[in-house]
């Protein structure tokens, strides 16, 4: 079945510094889209991806379809501490109607 | 507002108790799922719904039910047969087929999830 690579599992920052994290596919997906999760709390959506080569803004968050449809990632420029927790990418491959694919998650750490 | 509420926040049960999980949207979307999350994992697809009256085992659907008698709601139950039920539970929506040109079907939304601790 398919399966998503995501990278790193952790990451330990400063405040003020950028991060980046990725995910790769084993198969070609038609929709990216990331997700961040607080503790005991809902993952909520950050970036959803369309279209292969797409680059998209929210904030400080810039994330990107690959070229090759089987890769994204997400970036955070300028950290701050209400950036903590865990971020998710997830696929669709349009081989099975609405079930997405999930990657193993992100777990950031800002320190002050 | 529209969203997906769950409740309760937090249940306790004693082994050997079914229990059920509530999940209602009023996103006005077709498709809604059930995921389960364990400490430090990612999530896992237990049912999905695409339109009322029908739904699907996700990959971790023994010991799980669900109804989708309304568009609104998707009930979890969490039978005595499942064999470690202690986790976080997460309901989802996405719009569903059918749909106009330019709605993305696919995208999914996040309720803000059920612990259940089965003692």
């Amino acid at each position: 079945g398919q399966q998503l690579n995501q990278s790193p599992q952790s990451m330990f920052i400063q405040e003020g510094e950028d991060v980046s994290m990725n995910c790769t596919s084993s198969s070609i997906f038609n929709t990216w889209l990331w997700y961040k999760q607080d503790p005991g709390e809902g993952p909520v959506l950050l970036i959803a991806l369309y279209k292969a080569g797409e680059l998209t803004s929210n904030g400080r968050l810039t994330a990107q379809f690959g070229i090759t449809r089987k890769d994204s990632f997400l970036n955070i420029s300028a950290s701050i501490p209400s950036d903590v927790g865990i971020y998710f990418c997830a696929g669709f491959g349009g081989t099975s109607y609405g079930k997405l694919t999930f990657g193993q998650g992100t777990i950031l750490t800002v320190h002050p | 507002d529209g969203g997906i509420t769950q409740s309760p926040k937090y249940l306790f049960r004693k082994e050997g108790q079914n229990v059920t999980l509530s999940c209602e949207q009023n996103l006005n979307h077709d498709a809604m799922y059930w995921y389960r999350q364990d400490p430090g994992q990612g999530l896992r697809l237990i049912y999905y719904s695409q339109i009322v009256n029908d739904f699907q085992k996700g990959d971790i659907a023994e010991g799980y039910s669900v109804s989708r008698e309304k568009k609104e709601s998707f009930p979890l139950t969490v039978t005595s047969a499942q064999k470690n039920p202690t986790a976080f539970y997460l309901c989802a929506s996405s719009p569903g087929p059918g749909r106009p040109a330019g709605i993305h079907t696919d995208t999914q939304y996040f309720g803000p999830g059920t612990r259940l601790t089965v003692l």
